[in-house]
């Protein structure tokens, strides 16, 4: 079963934050995220491992609550090059770096 | 620089057709991936490939076989083309967890059928 996220479309101006979140119903072993621009491949952002995780660079950065089996994605201070749409992938133990993705959320980030 | 590359970045075929997909990367990547991404859906696992001549099913196989003859290439074969699988396909590999690497895709193949 595919994890949800939410929201699907959010749209910000430049220096607004913004968050991300991610959801599943299975227990995961690992988190990751990717960000897709229009007509593009979508480009890895960063791996959670391990439960209360947190990681970042720049001003872009991601939690993981294992327990909850949720993750969270942080944007702050968006800039006009965030925009487009971002997707989680988690994996379940055991899954051999198998990934399943979320729908996917648009983000439009004006000037 | 790694890189996945797609051999068409655009595909019109008609119903009943066969199509290949094309897939090929140049990182010696154990893991081969084939997605198809619907707006709202993400991307949806079709089949994977984790060494030459080995495949698994995903979660959306129906309609599709894959071939890996080679490490580098991994294909999509669509046997009869549909309308329902006008779509966006996305190829990506991956190196075992244990380096702890993640997936790097393709620029993607947008398939109309008609």
């Amino acid at each position: 079963q595919q994890p949800v996220q939410s929201p699907q479309a959010v749209i910000l101006r430049e220096g607004e934050d913004a968050v991300i979140n991610c959801s599943s119903s299975k227990a995961l072993y690992s988190v990751h995220w990717y960000r897709q621009k229009h007509g593009e491949a979508p480009v890895f952002l960063m791996i959670l491992l391990k439960g209360g995780e947190q990681k970042g660079h720049d001003k872009i950065s991601a939690s993981f609550n294992e327990k909850k089996q949720q993750s969270s994605l942080y944007l702050t201070a968006s800039q006009l090059s965030y925009s487009g749409t971002y997707f989680c992938g988690t994996e379940s133990h055991n899954a051999g770096n198998m990934l399943t993705f979320g729908g996917g959320t648009r983000l439009m980030v004006k000037p | 620089d790694v890189k996945v590359t797609q051999s068409s970045r655009y595909l019109v075929k008609r119903t009943g057709e066969k199509v290949f997909l094309e897939c090929v990367q140049d990182m010696d990547h154990e893991n081969m991936f084939w997605y198809r991404q619907d707006p709202g859906l993400g991307l949806r696992l079709i089949y994977f490939s984790y060494d030459v001549k080995m495949k698994e099913k995903g979660d959306i196989p129906e309609g599709y076989s894959v071939s890996r003859e080679k490490k580098e290439r991994f294909s999509l074969i669509l046997e009869s083309a549909s309308t329902n699988q006008t779509s966006m396909y996305l190829c990506a590999s991956s190196t075992p967890r244990d380096s702890q690497e993640t997936q790097y895709f393709g620029p993607g193949t947008r398939l109309l059928v008609l």
